[in-house]
């Protein structure tokens, strides 16, 4: 079955600072790669896909691409800021859907 | 109101009782999935389910029972209680596919 696993957290950053959470993945086949957020007290809510293998997904100034060669999908962020604290999931898309621990992220002023 | 929505928002209960956590969507998506979220662990797949009346193991789901008789619904039951099973639990849906899932709220269960 799929498996994620990803950076240990938690990370903190000052704001502006680049981000990168690292997310590497086993899957049958290929299939669609995911980041989620989940914000403090709320559910996980997509932030950004990748379908197929060199896509870059991207939204709110984060980026992922998808790396076959690796297994990887790491995510990216040229700058934080604070409002961007949250718990970052990578996920292998299918049937059984799968997450990992999870990425806290802190972003100090 | 479209989405997903799981009811109670919190709960606490006696160990040794029996307790049903509900979620509904209103999308018709064929997918649906518990979730436990338990600090250090991540989100942990309990039961998921295809489609009406199909239901599967997820990593954790000893201790727990689902049914899915309508496609909407996605009942997750705890036939006896434990302190073991407090954690926050998630309900989501997906059309399936290799698409995103959408997530409910959380319910907050506490096991006294």
């Amino acid at each position: 079955g799929n498996s994620v696993t990803q950076m240990e957290g938690p990370v903190t950053l000052s704001e502006e600072a680049f981000l990168t959470i690292n997310c590497t993945y086993t899957a049958t086949g290929y299939p669609s790669l995911f980041w989620y957020v989940q914000y403090p007290g709320e559910g996980l809510q997509l932030l950004l896909k990748a379908t197929k293998a060199d896509d870059k997904g991207s939204n709110k100034g984060f980026e992922a691409t998808y790396r076959k060669e690796t297994t990887s999908f790491h995510l990216e962020k040229g700058s934080v800021q604070v409002s961007d604290s949250a718990v970052y999931f990578c996920a292998p898309g299918g049937g059984k859907l799968i997450f990992g621990q999870g990425t806290e992220l802190s972003v100090k002023p | 109101d479209a989405g997903i929505t799981q009811s109670p928002r919190y709960k606490i209960t006696e160990t040794g009782r029996q307790v049903t956590l509900m979620c509904h969507q209103t999308w018709s998506h064929s997918y649906m999935f518990w979730y436990r979220q338990d600090l250090g662990h991540g989100l942990r797949l309990i039961y998921y389910s295809a489609a009406a009346d199909i239901t599967d193991k997820g990593e954790v789901p000893d201790g727990y029972v689902v049914s899915r008789s309508k496609t909407e619904n996605f009942p997750l039951t705890l036939e006896s209680a434990t302190r073991s099973q407090t954690s926050v639990y998630f309900c989501a849906s997906s059309a399936g596919g290799g698409t995103a899932a959408f997530f409910g709220q959380g319910t907050r269960l506490t096991v006294v």
